[in-house]
């Protein structure tokens, strides 16, 4: 059975920095693609990042220079490290995995999520 | 970068049917995929590649893109349908490529 757990959410200052980790069981976090999702509180979902299964990373626009997003292959763990937070970084962050379809190489919807971990920014 | 876009919300009865929009610039040439998010719960796929249903979605839900507009139809709504619904497309033609959801659309059953 497919799992994602996140943890290391919490309250920290506009400023300080945060990483989430998101545990993985029932399949290879480093053999496939990997995400993360955002949701402040009372809006809608904003992707943030991901990894592809060979290493390369990209951020969204809002996020890119300050989130960093990696992966521990051996403790089948996915991060995303958090710098320089804003305010408007409040939100649940889900770890979810995003599906790719081999035959059109393409990437396509999210088949698994976590339950989310919240962060607040604020003094 | 590609904008998708949601009615904020769709009222309707129990037993009729509920018709959530999703807008987007030729998104019929996209793959359109929704997700129902009740509260203090993550995202649930209940239709993928416009119109697939994931095992243990019910049939009453099913989906349709063509030209700019993709439609998430509910048929005979219950209660347990009420939720916050997305769609999502995966979007390539940008220099820096990324999933993209729309608003989200509050289902209410009356």
């Amino acid at each position: 059975e497919v799992q994602l757990v996140e943890s290391g959410g919490g309250l920290v200052q506009p400023g300080g920095s945060l990483r989430l980790s998101c545990a993985a069981s029932g399949f290879t976090v480093s053999s496939n693609y990997m995400s993360w999702v955002r949701q402040a509180p009372g809006k809608g979902l904003e992707w943030v990042s991901v990894i592809y299964s060979g290493g390369s990373t990209y951020y969204a626009d809002s996020v890119k220079g300050r989130f960093t997003i990696s992966r521990h292959n051996s403790k089948n763990t996915l991060y995303l490290q958090m710098n320089s937070l804003r305010a408007e970084d409040t939100a649940v962050y889900y770890c979810a995995r995003p599906h790719y379809d081999i035959l059109t190489g393409s990437l396509n919807y999210f088949d698994y999520w976590g339950q989310g971990t919240l962060v607040t920014v604020s003094s | 970068s590609y904008v998708l876009t949601q009615p904020p919300s769709v009222s309707v009865a129990p037993g009729k049917t509920a018709r959530i929009t999703c807008g987007g610039n030729n998104i019929g040439s996209k793959s359109v995929h929704w997700y129902q998010q009740k509260p203090g719960q993550a995202p649930v796929l209940v239709i993928y590649y416009d119109s697939d249903r994931p095992s243990g979605i019910p049939e009453r839900f099913s989906g349709s893109n063509s030209g700019n507009t993709a439609t998430l139809t509910i048929s005979r709504v219950e209660a347990g349908d009420e939720a916050d619904y997305y769609c999502q497309v995966w979007d390539s033609s940008s220099d820096h490529p990324g999933w993209v959801f729309g608003g989200g659309t509050k289902l209410t059953v009356l």
